[in-house]
Order: structure tokens, then C-alpha cells, then sequence
């Protein structure tokens, strides 16, 4: 069966500090991996999205980047956090066709201060 | 251009209540429609899908039916319980690489 993992689950961070999220899949080859990020009381907002090693694809022009250095692996980083970049951060992964429903992670929550 | 539009929240209920939560959608084509569940502190689960108009997607006591002709996937239950308390989300798939959702739904189950 598939699995997918996040880590940290917590982060507490300064302004103005580097950022590195993780998330790897397990049980599923060549995935469509994405991040969103939930703020307090809102939806979801998608921020990256990849179809294979190395291809990354943005949805919201920000100081956040992502890296796809494995098949299974998607990285958020930042050289830099903002306040604003306070929220939850879920990765997910699908297969196929985007017809086909996301599968997401535990999430991380991420405190700027 | 593809989006969703939910009902606004919070819902609060009695426990065996009926809920509905409703959505409706634009989309280009046709696309997939889902109803995603999201439990305090925990990540987003799938709760239910349909893929084509008139189909009817079910899971722990929830329905919701693809409507084509009125572009909804309205949540039902008929009974709600306090394990049902949760943000609720209705998405959309179609022709991009990613899901559009909206902006949520709580749901708070009393007893």
C-alpha cells in the first residue's frame, strides 16, 4: 500500500530563517507530487506541483521554492520566511490523470515568528 | 475557467441531525468531482468521488450526486455523529495538474 510522510509535523521558525520541508512516498513509482499551503481559516492554496524528477511547476509567485531530487521526494524550501508564510503545509500525490483523486500527507505546521 | 464555490460555514448541529453542505462548480469539459474530509490537526482524506454526470459517490453514511444539469455535488448525511465534526472540502478536477478546492466547510457535531 502507499504511504506518504511529512517532517517535521511542527516547526516554530524567525523571520527571515531558511526553510527545508520533506516529503517522501512510498508504495507508488513516478507520482504527480504537489504542496498547498492551508493559512488559518481558509482553503487550500496550491503552491508547486511536479510530474517527474526535476520538474517543477508554480502556481503562486513567492519567495517558497520546491525540488524534485528523486522520484519520490518533493522539498519546500526558503532561503528567507516571511510572517506571512505562517500556515499548514500538506504535500499530496496522485497517479494517472488529474481525474484521479490526491492523496495527502499529515501536513506540517509552520509557526513564523 | 475552472473553480468551486462552497457554503460558507461553520455549520453546527445536534447529533442525528441531516446535514447538506452545498457546492457547485465551473469547469471547462468534463470534470471529476470530490468531497475531501479534514479531522483537527490531521492532513486532508478523500471521502467520496464521482467521475461522470448522474454518478453518485458514497462513503460512512455520506452521499453526494454529480449534477450536471445544475453543476452541484451537494454533501448529504442523514445522521450526523459528534466523529463527523470536521472542515469539509469540495474539489474539482479537470484538464490542469492539480486539483481547484474550496475554501472549506466546519462542520461541529454536538452532542
Amino acid at each position: 500500500s502507499q504511504t506518504i510522510h511529512q517532517w517535521p509535523a511542527t516547526l516554530v521558525q524567525p523571520v527571515g530563517s531558511p526553510l527545508s520541508l520533506e516529503c517522501t512516498v512510498e508504495g507508488t513509482s513516478n507520482p504527480n507530487l504537489y504542496w498547498y499551503r492551508q493559512a488559518a481559516g481558509r482553503g487550500l492554496q496550491l503552491l508547486f506541483y511536479s510530474v517527474g524528477i526535476g520538474q517543477i511547476s508554480s502556481e503562486v509567485p513567492q519567495n517558497l521554492s520546491a525540488s524534485r531530487p528523486q522520484d519520490r521526494q518533493f522539498i519546500l524550501s526558503s532561503k528567507k520566511l516571511l510572517l506571512s508564510d505562517s500556515g499548514f503545509y500538506l504535500c499530496a500525490w496522485s497517479v494517472g490523470t488529474i481525474y484521479n483523486e490526491q492523496f495527502f500527507g499529515p501536513g506540517t505546521r509552520l509557526t513564523v515568528l | 475557467g475552472n473553480s468551486v464555490t462552497q457554503m460558507e460555514g461553520p455549520v453546527t448541529l445536534s447529533e442525528e441531525a441531516f446535514l447538506t453542505i452545498n457546492c457547485t462548480y465551473t469547469a471547462t469539459g468534463y470534470p471529476s468531482l470530490f468531497w475531501y474530509v479534514q479531522y483537527p490537526g490531521e492532513g486532508l482524506q478523500l471521502l467520496l468521488k464521482a467521475t461522470k454526470a448522474d454518478d453518485k459517490g458514497s462513503n460512512k453514511g455520506f452521499e453526494a450526486t454529480y449534477r450536471k444539469e445544475t453543476t452541484s455535488f451537494h454533501l448529504e448525511k442523514g445522521s450526523v455523529q459528534v466523529s463527523d465534526s470536521a472542515v469539509y472540502f469540495c474539489a474539482l478536477g479537470a484538464g490542469a495538474n492539480n486539483l481547484f478546492f474550496g475554501t472549506g466547510t466546519r462542520l461541529t457535531v454536538i452532542p
